[in-house]
This record gives C-alpha cells, sequence and structure tokens, in this order.
C-alpha cells in the first residue's frame, strides 16, 4: 500500500496568513492526488484533484503543487471559514489512501 | 448537485450483520463509479470498496475482503453495503461517495457501531 505522510499534524494561524501544509507519498504516484477539507461533524469536500487543479467553486486562494512523492497545499489569506482539517489522498494505486490530517486553528 | 445519504448506521454486536445503504440524486448515478469509505477518531479515512458505473466490477481493501459486499441497483439510484462478520474495528462513520478512481463527492455519512 502507498503511505501518505502529511506535516504538520496541526498548525495555529490568523486570519490572512499564508499557510502550507505537506503530504509525501512512499511511491511516485505521479499526480494522482486529491486535497480535502473537512469541518467538524461534515463529511470531507473535495478542493484540489489533479494534485493542481481546483474543483469547481473552490476559491482561488487554495493552491495545489507538486508531482511524484511531494505534494504541497497552500491557502492563501485564510479566511474564517478555511479553519477546518485537511486531508491528501491518492489515486494512483488500490487501496485509496488518505494523509492521516492537518487541523488548521485559530491563533 | 450531487447528493448522497447513507442510512443504515446502528449500534451491532460482534459477528452481527448490517447492510447500508446510500441514496444518491442530482447526477447520472449510473454514469459514475462509487466508493465506500470509513473513518475513525484513531485510524483516519479509510477507503473500504469501490464498484464500476454498471456493478460488474468491484474492489475491496485487504482489512473487509471476504466479509464485506458493495453493489448498487441503478434503476433505485441507490448503493449498498452488506456487512457481515461484523468486529470492534469496524466501529466507524460510513461515507458514500461518488467519483472516478476516486472518490469525489461525498455523504454525511452514517455511524456503525460493533459493541457487546
Amino acid at each position: 500500500d502507498i503511505q501518505m505522510t502529511q506535516s504538520p499534524s496541526s498548525l495555529s494561524a490568523s486570519v490572512g496568513d499564508r499557510v502550507t501544509i505537506t503530504c509525501q507519498a512512499s511511491r511516485d504516484i505521479n499526480t494522482f492526488l486529491n486535497w480535502f477539507q473537512q469541518k467538524p461533524g461534515k463529511a470531507p469536500t473535495l478542493l484540489i484533484y489533479a494534485a493542481s487543479k481546483l474543483e469547481t467553486g473552490v476559491p482561488s486562494r487554495f493552491r495545489g503543487g507538486g508531482s511524484g512523492t511531494d505534494f504541497t497545499l497552500s491557502i492563501n489569506s485564510l479566511q474564517p471559514e478555511d479553519f477546518a482539517t485537511y486531508f491528501c489522498q491518492q489515486y494512483d494505486n488500490f487501496p485509496l489512501t488518505f494523509g492521516g490530517g492537518t487541523k488548521v486553528e485559530i491563533k | 448537485e450531487v447528493q448522497l445519504v447513507e442510512s443504515g448506521g446502528e449500534l451491532v454486536q460482534p459477528g452481527g450483520s448490517l447492510r447500508l445503504s446510500c441514496a444518491a440524486s442530482g447526477f447520472p448515478f449510473s454514469s459514475y463509479w462509487m466508493h465506500w469509505v470509513r473513518q475513525t477518531p484513531g485510524k483516519g479515512l479509510v477507503w473500504v470498496s469501490r464498484i464500476k458505473p454498471d456493478g460488474s466490477s468491484t474492489t475491496y481493501a485487504d482489512s473487509v475482503k471476504g466479509r464485506f459486499t458493495i453493489s448498487r441497483d441503478n434503476t433505485e439510484n441507490t448503493l449498498y453495503l452488506q456487512m457481515n462478520s461484523l468486529r470492534g474495528d469496524d466501529t466507524a462513520v460510513y461515507y458514500c461517495a461518488a467519483g472516478g478512481d476516486s472518490p469525489d463527492h461525498w455523504g454525511q455519512g452514517t455511524l456503525v457501531t460493533v459493541s457487546s
């Protein structure tokens, strides 16, 4: 199975900050990577697919990058509604696997 | 708008069975791969199974292979997960999701608790 390692597991930031989350795959997954956002008690929602493509309706302050084994999710100018948990997920190979999540909290 | 509504989760004893359902609307259900994914505080998000749009092909995680069966009824726009020989570590919120190779759009989930 492909292991997905996210860091940090949590971070504190202020409204208006820029934050970056990293995700590392245990082997090359090309750009077969999604980023999801999850708020408490809710289902994950897709933000980014194919490593860097913005899902319809997602604000442009979200940006994904990377290929191979190393990926990033950046949020420019953090907004109050962005405080949530973020997960990466690979779909290069089955079983699909997820990162452990990064909780973005208000400083 | 994609809408997925899971049901069927409840408290069940170890060794018991349960069938989850997922009612789909707002998109051409019969054209989409469908997935089940589960989530626990301890293990996070774990992909469980997927089924081809026409139901002719299925894939399972090793942890559920031989115990769980995914199926679909394209005339009723409904996805199912039959879960047998349930164990404590199957306790989780179960989500159905629509997509292709990956689960892109998710329902709100249904809680399955396996305990005596």
